[in-house]
């Protein structure tokens, strides 16, 4: 078992539509969870992180984690063309050297 | 501006020949990553620096070799033991820090090298 999964998709959605992206983590010792977009032949940017569970939002993304169902969930309201990326969930499990743990990436597509 | 920067952005290789990727970044960071992405996996960790003259094998170093001479400055060598070098490499810096009780790590990565053996 991968120590992040990630559905990758591909998803494709309408404008306007709420995404819902999804991992799952099988460590318990996690800490931190990202959340990172990126376009087409380009880096990765980050979008928000969070620890503990909840809600944490910022405009139109909200990052939610459930500590006890292990579950971490990336919602996208209003959805647009320009977020048509490939999101990649990861976790910081607190190492001392900083080590990031990625899912395999969910490629979204928004359509007009 | 302060950011990450690799060059090139796309490089060719022979079989047999080692190809170094450079990676700059003038954010004042001490760590310093290197990832290989690969369709449908992720981002795998090849070598991770803390600080200066130091750099620590990741998940997946073999046929990779790395140097840390200066703070700015982490290259990395796909040498010809590397099987299956075509991937696209990925270098990152990061800010770490605390939390509470809890330490976090924020990676910001550059814009990559997508690295083709001929």
């Amino acid at each position: 078992q991968k120590e992040v999964e990630q559905d990758p998709g591909p998803l494709s959605v309408p404008e306007g539509a709420i995404v819902s992206l999804n991992c799952t983590y099988s460590n318990s010792a996690f800490q931190y969870f990202m959340w990172y977009r990126q376009y087409s032949r380009k880096g990765p940017e980050l979008l928000m992180y969070t620890y503990s569970s909840g809600n944490k939002e910022d405009g139109r993304f909200t990052a939610q984690v459930d500590k006890s169902s292990k579950y971490i969930s990336l919602f996208i309201r209003d959805s647009q063309p320009s977020d048509s990326a490939t999101y990649l969930c990861a976790r910081f499990g607190g190492t001392s050297y900083g080590k990031l743990t990625f899912g395999q990436g969910t490629i979204l597509t928004v359509h007009p | 501006d302060g950011g990450i920067t690799q060059s090139p952005k796309y490089l060719f290789r022979k079989e047999g020949q080692n190809v170094t990727l450079s990676c700059e970044q003038n954010l004042n960071h001490d760590a310093m990553y290197w990832y290989r992405q690969d369709p449908g996996q992720g981002l795998r960790l090849i070598y991770y620096s803390q600080i200066v003259n130091d750099f620590q094998k990741g998940d997946i170093a073999e046929g990779y070799s790395v140097s840390r001479e200066k703070k700015e400055s982490f290259p990395l060598t796909v040498t010809s033991a590397q099987k299956n070098p075509t991937a696209f490499y990925l270098c990152a810096s990061s800010v770490t820090g605390t939390s509470g009780e809890s330490s976090y790590n924020e990676q910001f990565f550059g814009p990559g090298t997508r690295l083709t053996v001929l």
